[in-house]
């Protein structure tokens, strides 16, 4: 399975934009790039993902470099709720069973 | 609408106990994951299923470990005789659609149940 690449920790104040990157230079064709985040004490919930085109939702953007290489987690405005462990995952387009393999993934703190 | 449940959410056994943790997927959702996290680490996938078909088992540790669904609905993650290194949080997550989905399928994760072993 390709390998993602995440800083271990990044910080915000409250009510500005955060980037989250990720790198994941092996990716083949048919993986998808999937964000979970993981609140404290809870399982990780979903958060956006994509294939090739920038992808906007209520909770994010997730903007994907032209080489597909490398992606960015947008957040607009970080809230003191958005401090979680974001987790940047590839999931094969085929011959998989779908499982998710995650990494260390970023924490992020948010200050108020 | 009611999420990925699972029981119980805390269980602290003695070393050589075994134990049976519960998970109870959104309804519908063919297909089913058990996960295990470290502490201070990123979830580590251990058995999936879709139905009652255990499709992909490479990931459980040890033949201690034995995951069950037979009715293609709940399922029942077993460590027989526990062992310290067992200790971590157990998460169970389902999705929608079978693995031929599973490129894109959203995965919804139930809040853990936390093992600590003696």
């Amino acid at each position: 399975d390709a390998k993602t690449t995440q800083p271990n920790s990044m910080e915000s104040n409250e009510e500005e934009p955060v980037h989250l990157p990720c790198n994941h230079s092996t990716i083949s064709g048919t993986d998808y790039i999937h964000w979970y985040r993981q609140l404290p004490s809870q399982g990780p919930e979903y958060v956006i993902h994509g294939l090739t085109s920038n992808v906007n939702n209520r909770m994010a953007s997730l903007a994907i470099a032209e080489d597909r290489k490398s992606s960015t987690l947008i957040l607009h405005r970080a809230t003191l709720r958005d401090a979680a462990v974001y987790y940047c995952i590839l999931r094969r387009g085929s011959g998989n069973t779908g499982k998710l393999i995650f990494g260390q993934g970023t924490t992020l703190q948010v200050k108020p | 609408g009611a999420g990925v449940s699972q029981s119980p959410r805390y269980k602290v056994a003695k070393r050589g106990q075994d134990v049976a943790l519960r998970c109870d997927p959104i309804s519908g959702h063919v297909s089913l994951f058990w996960y295990q996290q470290a502490l201070g680490q990123g979830p580590e996938f251990l058995t999936y299923f879709q139905n009652e078909a255990q499709l992909d088992k490479s990931g459980l540790p040890s033949d201690r470990f034995f995951a069950e669904r037979p009715e293609g609905s709940v399922s029942t993650l077993k460590i027989q005789r526990t062992q310290q290194e067992d200790s971590a949080v157990y998460l169970c997550a389902s999705s929608l659609g079978g693995a031929a989905g599973g490129k894109s399928d959203t995965q919804y994760f139930g809040p853990g149940t936390r093992l600590t072993v003696l």
